[in-house]
């Protein structure tokens, strides 16, 4: 049973460049949320996909956008890249929430660096 | 806002000892939460999840929830070096729509 995969593993970018992240969720997941982790915090949320559609979103600018396709698999593009962007961004896949106690299984994350 | 607080530690405890992690949210409608395991460098893992108010026990660990008092927490039995890692609560908002971090405990295991 295949878990979360993420790709790449790691990037360096410089400001001003852009980004896409990609993600796909572990088998019978249909919803993927997508996190940013600066180094010592928790992970923060940013967004989270399903049917394809942006669900919630966190306090992220709009520079921040995903997609999600029909088989699941999820993108995070992040424009004008800004040093403050380095972190971990990690993407959590999980059933469609609706009781609430749906679990959300991370990926390994993707590394970026902006210099 | 909703917040979750955790110590951010270091937290020490000697080999076989109990290690004991706390969490409180501010959200008082939260109905799950959930106990992540990240070894430095790598992405969180799932150890526990909790619902309802009381004890789940897991092997070594067990989680405790009161709604009441908006706190969590976790203890760990006969810890081991290998536990050394941080620890991150995570709150179920909205219905599982997003989950609300800690900043996480870091626990150190000393042999």
């Amino acid at each position: 049973d295949a878990g979360v995969t993420q790709s790449p593993t790691h990037l360096i970018k410089t400001r001003g460049q852009q980004v896409t992240l990609r993600c796909s969720p572990k088998s019978g997941h249909d919803t993927v949320s997508w996190y940013q982790q600066a180094l010592g915090q928790g992970p923060q949320f940013i967004f989270q996909y399903y049917e394809e559609e942006e669900r919630q979103r966190g306090n992220f600018p709009d520079r921040f956008s995903g997609h999600q396709y029909p088989n699941y698999s999820s993108e995070l593009n992040v424009n004008a890249l800004l040093l403050g962007d380095s972190a971990l961004y990690l993407c959590a896949s999980s059933l469609n929430p609706t009781t609430g106690q749906e679990t959300q299984y991370f990926g390994p994350g993707t590394r970026l660096l902006v210099l | 806002q909703k917040e979750v607080e955790q110590n951010s530690g270091p937290l020490s405890v000697p080999e076989g000892a109990i290690a004991s992690l706390n969490c409180t949210y501010s959200d008082r409608v939260s109905q799950s939460f959930f106990w992540y395991r990240q070894y430095s460098g790598k992405s969180p893992e799932l150890i526990m999840s909790i619902y309802s108010n009381g004890d789940k026990e897991d092997g070594r660990f067990t989680a405790q929830l009161n709604k009441a008092s908006q706190y969590v927490s976790l203890l760990i039995r006969d810890s081991q070096p290998s536990d050394s890692a941080t620890y991150l609560c995570a709150v179920n908002a909205n219905y599982g729509q997003n989950f609300v971090f800690g900043p996480g405990t870091r626990l150190s295991v000393l042999p």
